[in-house]
């Protein structure tokens, strides 16, 4: 059975650092990975979606890393800021892409 | 941009009632999802539908029965509630092409069991 665990659980840094937040998975044979957004009360928002056979993917400050190999992805947040302060959590994709097993999530703070 | 649409937002039940949580997406997905997001569990999948008229079990169904209606709206049942059931509930929805899109989340239902 995949299992999917996030490492922070909690993360506080000040305004402008870089940051990065991990995700690991127990099974390798996964469809794609996806990293989403969680602000309180609200739902998930996807951020970036890496298909299995792609090693990385980009959309403005954000960089996502994916290595099937050794059951892990990353997230990297560039020049963070007070507006990324949420919940960050990413999901495997399994069975074609149509089951997704999510971490626990790491909370973010970036403080002005 | 609707996106993907729940209701009701709240609902306080007692044990043993019964109630339908409705979702409803205006962008033509074939692939529908209904999730439950408990405290230090993440998010775990109740059923999900491929496309309309089909529906599969995923981690955590017992207890719970689904409706594929057409191709926008996907209702997730609970026939007799439990405090167990207490959560809160997530619909999302996601196109194919070959390769599976992003999902979209609706913001919640969330639903206490009394």
């Amino acid at each position: 059975k995949q299992e999917v665990t996030q490492i922070p659980a909690a993360l506080s840094v000040p305004e402008g650092e870089n940051l990065v937040l991990n995700c690991s998975f127990t099974d390798s044979a996964i469809y794609n990975l996806q990293w989403f957004r969680q602000d309180p009360g609200k739902g998930l928002t996807s951020l970036l979606l890496i298909q299995s056979s792609q090693r990385e993917q980009t959309s403005g400050r954000l960089n996502a890393s994916l290595d099937k190999s050794s059951g892990r992805s990353t997230l990297y947040i560039a020049a963070s800021q007070p507006g990324d302060s949420a919940t960050y959590l990413c999901a495997a994709g399994e069975n074609y892409g149509q089951n997704f097993v999510f971490g626990p999530g790491t909370r973010l703070s970036v403080l002005p | 941009n609707a996106g993907v649409t729940q209701t009701p937002k709240f609902q306080v039940l007692k044990t043993g009632q019964s109630m339908t949580l409705q979702c409803a997406q205006d962008m033509n997905h074939n692939s529908m999802y209904w999730y439950r997001q408990d405290p230090g569990m993440g998010l775990r999948l109740i059923y999900y539908s491929a496309s309309e008229g089909t529906t599969d079990k995923g981690e955590v169904p017992n207890g719970y029965n689904v409706s594929r209606l057409n191709k926008r709206e996907f209702s997730l049942r609970l026939e007799s509630a439990a405090p167990s059931q207490t959560s809160v509930y997530f619909c999302a929805s996601s196109s194919w092409d070959g390769f599976n899109q992003p999902q979209h989340f609706g913001d919640g239902t969330r639903l206490s069991i009394l």
